[in-house]
């Protein structure tokens, strides 16, 4: 079992809509959880960071983590293209003290 | 722009070369990371350094060599590279040291091709 594992996609998406992006992680003592959105070509920059339970708002991201179910998800209000990318799961804690585990990542497509 | 500045920007190398890649900070951060990332994959962590020492090496090839000259600085020196090791490299750093809560800043990459 991969540490963290999120749907590759590609997720395609109407411009407007919601876009629900999915991560499970295996380590239970993991305790810090962001999303990194990376563009082709460029380096992953942060979008959510979350650590305890329940659900963070940012603007148009809202990030939810259920450590219980070892789940993390991020959620896309009105998607717009400029949003088109890979999205990175990334988990940190644990017995992997310091470490930052990625995901595989999620690419995102918002077609008009 | 970025916070964390990498050079240089894109390098290519021949198999017997010696290179080196720099990476600087100036938020003040004492963690100090490298990751290499190969084509529609996920970054890959190397070597981690908190407060100037190395915390994790992640069983990196020894033709990688890291070093930390201070907390600001951190290079990474490449030395008898394989076409398999072409790929992006990362410097990311961190406040307050490598773990918990601390969020990763990445540079803009550089971009490594070995011939």
């Amino acid at each position: 079992q991969k540490e963290v594992e999120q749907n590759s996609g590609p997720l395609s998406v109407p411009e407007g809509a919601i876009a629900s992006l999915n991560c499970t992680y295996s380590d239970r003592g993991s305790q810090s959880f962001f999303w990194y959105r990376q563009y082709s070509g460029k380096s992953p920059e942060l979008i959510m960071s979350i650590y305890s339970n329940g659900d963070k708002e940012d603007g148009r991201f809202t990030a939810q983590l259920n450590k219980a179910s070892q789940y993390v998800s991020l959620l896309i209000r009105d998607s717009q293209p400029s949003d088109s990318a890979t999205y990175l799961c990334a988990v940190r804690g644990g017995t992997s003290y310091g470490k930052l585990t990625f995901g595989q990542g999620t690419i995102l497509t918002v077609h008009p | 722009d970025t916070e964390v500045t990498q050079t240089p920007k894109h390098l290519v190398m021949g198999m017997t070369n010696k290179k080196s890649l720099k990476c600087e900070q100036h938020m003040g951060h004492r963690a100090m990371y490298w990751y290499k990332q190969k084509a529609k994959k996920p970054p890959e962590l190397m070597f981690v350094y908190s407060y100037e020492k190395l915390s994790i090496n992640e069983s990196v090839p020894s033709r990688f060599s890291p070093e930390c000259p201070n907390s600001s600085l951190l290079n990474l020196h490449l030395h008898a590279l394989q076409p398999e090791d072409s790929a992006l490299y990362l410097c990311a750093s961190s406040q307050g040291g490598a773990s918990g809560a601390n969020v990763l800043t990445f540079g803009a990459g550089s971009r490594l091709t070995v011939l």
